[in-house]
């Protein structure tokens, strides 16, 4: 069973808008929960990550997330978008025990973000 | 963007080919990792060298073989690969605790004909 999912395959807004996309998980106890981001032609990128303490995580680029157990969400979120944020975005996520490293992800979510 | 770097960008190769794939990190960094990102699917984590032990994921075919002859590089050796086996192969490494991030390379875009 695939412990974390992105409902959505491809999200669209408008420059300027405010962006969400979605993250759950299906693991029990208190996951690591990651936000990666892909460009064209590139690698991944570390966005957030969330291990403890508060449950909204401020990364890079104003992307920030909101830990919520009680819906075992973890999902991403911008005030403000940009063309320049259209890119494809990975959550991922490590159950406790810890079991080597192994980061998992989800499917990834296309953002297309419109002028 | 050159902490992790890896060789080839591109690679095209027939069936009864044999290639590797080369990873470096300059970040000092004691653990590595191989990902498979396959069009319309999860990023598939393939090994993980940590401290130079290593750990793999059971559903990998033996015709990808790992190697880590020191915590700065990786090598993905490729034989009788398959066209299925046709995908962008990522390196990442990390410091090497559970909760650390990990930096990916730019990937090798393999073509199995």
């Amino acid at each position: 069973a695939q412990s974390v999912a992105q409902p959505e395959d491809q999200v669209n807004v408008a420059e300027g808008n405010p962006l969400t996309v979605k993250c759950t998980y299906s693991v029990s106890g208190n996951p690591y929960l990651f936000w990666y981001v892909q460009y064209p032609n590139r690698g991944l990128q570390f966005l957030l990550k969330y291990i403890t303490g508060d449950n909204l995580v401020k990364g890079s680029y104003g992307f920030e997330a909101e830990f919520n157990k009680s819906q075992t969400s973890f999902h991403l979120k911008k005030p403000s978008a940009l063309v320049s944020d259209s890119a494809l975005y990975f959550c991922a996520v490590i159950p406790p025990p810890n079991a080597g490293n192994m980061l998992t992800f989800g499917g990834g979510t296309r953002l297309m973000v419109k002028p | 963007e050159t902490g992790v770097t890896q060789t080839p960008r591109h690679l095209v190769m027939g069936m009864t080919n044999k290639k590797s794939l080369k990873c470096e990190q300059h970040l000092g960094h004691n653990a590595m990792y191989w990902y498979k990102q396959s069009a319309k699917k999860p990023l598939e984590l393939m090994f993980v060298y940590s401290l130079e032990e290593r750990v793999e994921n059971n559903s990998v075919p033996s015709r990808f073989s790992p190697e880590c002859p020191n915590s700065s590089h990786l090598f993905l050796h490729l034989h009788t690969l398959q066209p299925e086996d046709s995908a962008l192969y990522l390196c990442a490494s990390s410091p090497g605790t559970v909760t650390d991030t990990q930096y990916f390379g730019p990937g090798t875009r393999l073509t199995v004909l």
